[in-house]
């Protein structure tokens, strides 16, 4: 079975300052990482994906996301974050050896706030 | 061109109630994901649909959840006998390769 940690609900930071949004994973073969981010009244965006390659991704509005094997981590980053980042942040996985087709498991959300 | 439209955007409705809920995937796109969002609950997967076929239904909370897919297109969401613990945003999702997904606005259900 495959899972999604993210063991923040909330996360506050000063506009300006980096930013970590924490997420874990457990799959039975190699994982296809996602992260997806939902505005206030607006429906979820893709942000960014990691399936192979670089274990730094870059993606949408400057973020990026860093692979980490061994501690089965996809952390989102980004060096300065901005107040419009504000924002419910979610993790997602797929498991590369599928036995019901392509079905992406989200985590629970993380509540970024970005204050001036 | 059009993203994905889900309908209506807002269900109000009555406890043992059945509701039917539409979604219009992106034209094209092969793959389509019913989800539910409750407050605290993150995205819960119900079904996934590749073409008209369901391969993984795991998701659907009860045998009073159904959904099916015609002609690759659209979708139907379909709760018979509403309870109160239904109430959720429902969303759709439409993919062209099962990785990026494009999520429609969500139809908010509400089970008085």
């Amino acid at each position: 079975a495959q899972s999604v940690a993210q063991p923040e609900d909330q996360v506050n930071v000063a506009e300006g300052n980096p930013l970590t949004v924490k997420c874990t994973y457990s799959v039975s073969g190699n994982p296809y990482l996602f992260w997806y981010v939902q505005y206030p009244n607006r429906g979820l965006q893709f942000l960014l994906k990691y399936i192979t390659g670089d274990n730094l991704v870059k993606g949408s509005y400057g973020f990026e996301a860093e692979f980490n094997k061994s501690q089965t981590s996809f952390h989102l980053k980004k060096p300065s974050a901005l107040v419009s980042d504000s924002a419910l942040y979610f993790c997602a996985v797929r498991d590369s050896i599928t036995g019901g087709g392509n079905k992406l498991t989200f985590g629970t959300g993380t509540q970024l706030k970005v204050e001036l | 061109g059009a993203g994905v439209s889900q309908s209506p955007s807002n269900k109000v409705t009555e406890k043992g109630k059945d509701v039917e809920l539409r979604c219009d995937p992106i034209s094209g796109h092969t793959a389509l994901y019913w989800y539910r969002q409750s407050l605290g609950q993150g995205l819960e997967f119900l079904i996934y649909f590749q073409g008209n076929s369901a391969p993984d239904k795991s998701g659907l909370p009860s045998d009073r959840f159904s959904a099916e897919r015609t002609g690759g297109s659209v979708s139907t969401l379909t709760i018979q006998r509403t309870q109160q613990e239904d109430s959720a945003v429902y969303l759709c999702a439409s993919s062209p390769e099962g990785e990026k997904l494009f999520f429609g606005s969500g139809t908010q259900l509400s089970v008085l």
